[in-house]
């Protein structure tokens, strides 16, 4: 197990409405990433946090958005949500260090949009 | 956006075999590439990562090689087991970007 822990683990919402996914990153780590993983598909990174700040993005619409907390702990936020949003949401944590970028997964949070 | 293309999309393999997955890519900025294993229900694990000073790497049954002029590199699982079945994922990253970019995942299943 990596110490990285997600909630909920899984949740159903409707079309247009919106949600929080929570990440508690692994002890001593100070980045946290999010990805989407699609069924059958590698994870999509949608952004990074460090240090409270979101330090890159990819190409996702701003109605996802986050949050980290001095705790280092996360929050992901998907407003308006469609019917595509449906995947698997996962978290990463890793320690910024020169050269060293090994991201730790949780086991992520199952997301249906009806 | 994806810019890591990987094959093949499911492997079957018999119990001792050899389970070999590639991958391409594309930006010749890319200077980490892991590969992760991931089971039903869980996040993905880090397996074994390489730089591309190197063209090889090998922990325990587990080996990447890497070709940089080719933009290819691939995981080599020596004597697989039934408990390998799994869905694997190579990736690949900048040292100083934060944005991985995953293959589409290769499901192997290893049958007894």
């Amino acid at each position: 197990e990596t110490g990285v822990t997600q909630s909920p683990t899984h949740l159903i919402k409707t079309r247009g409405q919106q949600v929080t996914l929570r990440c508690s990153s692994q002890s001593g780590h100070n980045t946290v990433s999010w990805y989407q993983q699609a069924l059958g598909q590698g994870p999509q990174f949608i952004f990074q946090y460090y240090r409270e700040e979101e330090n890159g993005r990819g190409n996702f619409p701003p109605r996802f958005s986050g949050l980290q907390f001095p705790n280092y702990s996360s929050e992901l936020n998907v407003n308006a949500l469609e019917l595509d949003d449906s995947a698997l949401y996962l978290c990463a944590s890793s320690l910024r260090l020169a050269g060293e970028e090994t991201q730790y997964f949780g086991p992520g949070t199952r997301l249906l949009v009806l | 956006q994806q810019q890591v293309k990987q094959s093949p999309q499911s492997l079957i393999v018999q119990k001792g075999g050899i389970s070999i997955i590639n991958c391409a890519y594309e930006n010749t900025a890319f200077d980490y590439f892991p590969w992760y294993q991931q089971f039903p229900g869980k996040g993905p694990a880090l397996l074994i990562a390489i730089r591309p000073d190197v063209s090889e790497k090998k922990e325990g049954r587990f080996t990447i090689s890497f070709n940089k002029s080719a933009k290819q590199f691939s995981l080599h699982i020596m004597d697989s087991q039934p408990g390998d079945s799994a869905t694997y994922f190579c990736a690949a990253s900048r040292v100083d970007s934060n944005d991985m970019r995953f293959g589409a995942g290769t499901r192997l299943t290893v049958k007894p």
